[in-house]
């Protein structure tokens, strides 16, 4: 256990449903991240939250929208998914936000099927 | 923008053999961490290297970074099956949000 939990764990959604994944950081961070992990394709970086403000957002499709509503909770609301949407979502945390050194603490992920 | 690209992107070995994953930054890092994410898992943090040159060692993994702060290796002597897994290296430059690379997928044949 890392501190970092999702939530569900597995999603199966046709591509007209609304769904939306959480996360939920029990480390007192500061900063929280969104990730896509697919198959054979690198870790892809979402959106990234810093003392609940979104600093990043890297050029997301707005069939995703993130919300953070404070440092220790972050959503990702899911609506008109296509199939090539499926993949392990991951959510991390770190530490001070912001700084160079810190460590990112990775929950689960949410396995998403988009049918 | 910054890219880090990371070599060879699968491995093969026997149980016993050593294996090596390399990564590469077009910029020069402040910093490069090390996470090891095991089948149907998350990424873990192994470790971080700040200082030029520096070399660090957990058991039988040897992490290197590089002069220059744009290179990096991960070296594991003598694999063992729990080895097994996916070795990402994630470099922070400019930025304080990390660039990962794509990763080494270890495989182990006992």
């Amino acid at each position: 256990e890392t501190g970092v939990t999702q939530t569900p764990r597995h999603l199966v959604m046709g591509m007209t449903n609304k769904k939306s994944l959480k996360c939920e950081q029990h480390l007192g961070h500061n900063a929280m991240y969104w990730y896509k992990q697919s198959a054979k394709k690198p870790l892809e970086l979402m959106f990234v939250y810093n003392f609940k403000e979104q600093t990043e957002n890297n050029s997301v499709p707005s069939r995703f929208s993130p919300e953070c509503p404070n440092s220790s909770h972050l959503f990702l609301h899911l609506h008109t998914l296509q199939p090539e949407d499926s993949a392990l979502y991951l959510c991390a945390s770190e530490g001070q936000g912001g700084f160079s050194t810190d460590t990112q603490y990775f929950g689960p992920g949410t396995r998403l099927t988009v049918l | 923008g910054q890219q880090v690209m990371q070599i060879p992107q699968y491995q093969h070995v026997q149980e016993g053999e050593d294996f090596t994953t390399y990564c590469n930054s077009s910029t020069t890092l402040s910093n490069i961490q090390w996470y090891k994410q095991r089948p149907g898992g998350h990424p873990v943090f192994l470790i971080q290297l700040v200082k030029s040159g520096e070399v660090k060692k957990q058991k039988r993994l040897t992490f290197q970074f590089g002069e220059a702060k744009k290179n990096s290796s991960l070296h594991i002597t003598a694999t063992q099956t729990t080895d097994v897994g996916t070795y990402f290296c994630a470099g922070r430059g400019g930025s304080y949000i990390p660039t990962f690379g794509r990763g080494t997928s270890l495989i182990v044949h006992p």
